[in-house]
């Protein structure tokens, strides 16, 4: 069965560059989650798009931004990069049920950003 | 506030022995509940979910979980654990957006 993809898997970038971190949902599943997991931490919310609309939004630097595509695939973009940012970044994405209800989410294998 | 609290932060048991990972949450309305399992370095794999109806649910890997609303709990079991069973274990719950909020995990060691 196809799962969610991430690319890249691993990225090493210096402070303040920026990065691009990309998700592919599985096939005919409209929504789509990123969280961010530091070292020894739980995974965290970021920002959420359901139909290429931002749906929900958590705590996401201003440094960052989202988007989803028309074939519903996902980027986060992230600028000036700071060495707290360095953590496993991970993409999931659900089917949303009849009249919008929330479904499972199955998650991606992760980016594991590191800032240097 | 929602939030989720998983009180163990590891936990070690013998091969074969059963288990039981605690998760208690806090959320204003019928939450949807959840739990996954992380290795080392990668994905999260769901092992059940809870959104409503039979407070007992059977899950992937022989494991289960208990709705228990007057308690505020969802803890996960297992009858006998196997070494494959060691890993990260997070509990979450998500509200209608969808977006989950996790536990702080709780890491299982498996002794042989």
């Amino acid at each position: 069965a196809a799962g969610v993809i991430q690319s890249p898997r691993h990225l090493i970038k210096e402070k303040r560059e920026t990065a691009t971190l990309k998700c592919y949902p599985i096939p005919r599943h409209d929504t789509v989650y990123w969280y961010q997991q530091g070292p020894g931490q739980d995974p965290q919310f970021l920002i959420s798009f359901y139909e290429k609309m931002q749906s929900d939004k958590g705590s996401i630097p201003d440094r960052f931004s989202a988007q989803q595509f028309s074939d519903y695939h996902s980027e986060l973009n992230m600028s000036s990069l700071e060495l707290g940012d360095s953590a496993l970044y991970f993409c999931a994405s659900s089917p949303r049920g009849l009249g919008g209800v929330v479904n499972e989410q199955f998650f991606g294998p992760g980016t594991r950003l590191t800032v240097l | 506030a929602q939030s989720v609290t998983q009180p163990d932060i590891h936990i070690t048991v013998s091969e074969g022995a059963s288990l039981e990972l605690r998760c208690n949450y806090s959320y204003g309305a019928t939450p949807y509940l959840f739990w996954y399992v992380q290795s080392p370095g990668q994905g999260l794999q769901l092992l059940l979910k809870y959104f409503s109806g039979d407070t007992l649910v059977q899950g992937i890997k022989g494991f289960e979980a208990e709705f228990k609303r007057s308690q505020s709990s969802f803890n996960l079991r297992k009858p006998s654990v196997h070494w494959s069973d060691a890993a990260e274990y997070f509990c979450a719950v998500s509200g209608n957006t969808g977006k989950l909020i996790f536990g702080q995990g709780t890491t299982l060691q498996v002794k042989p």
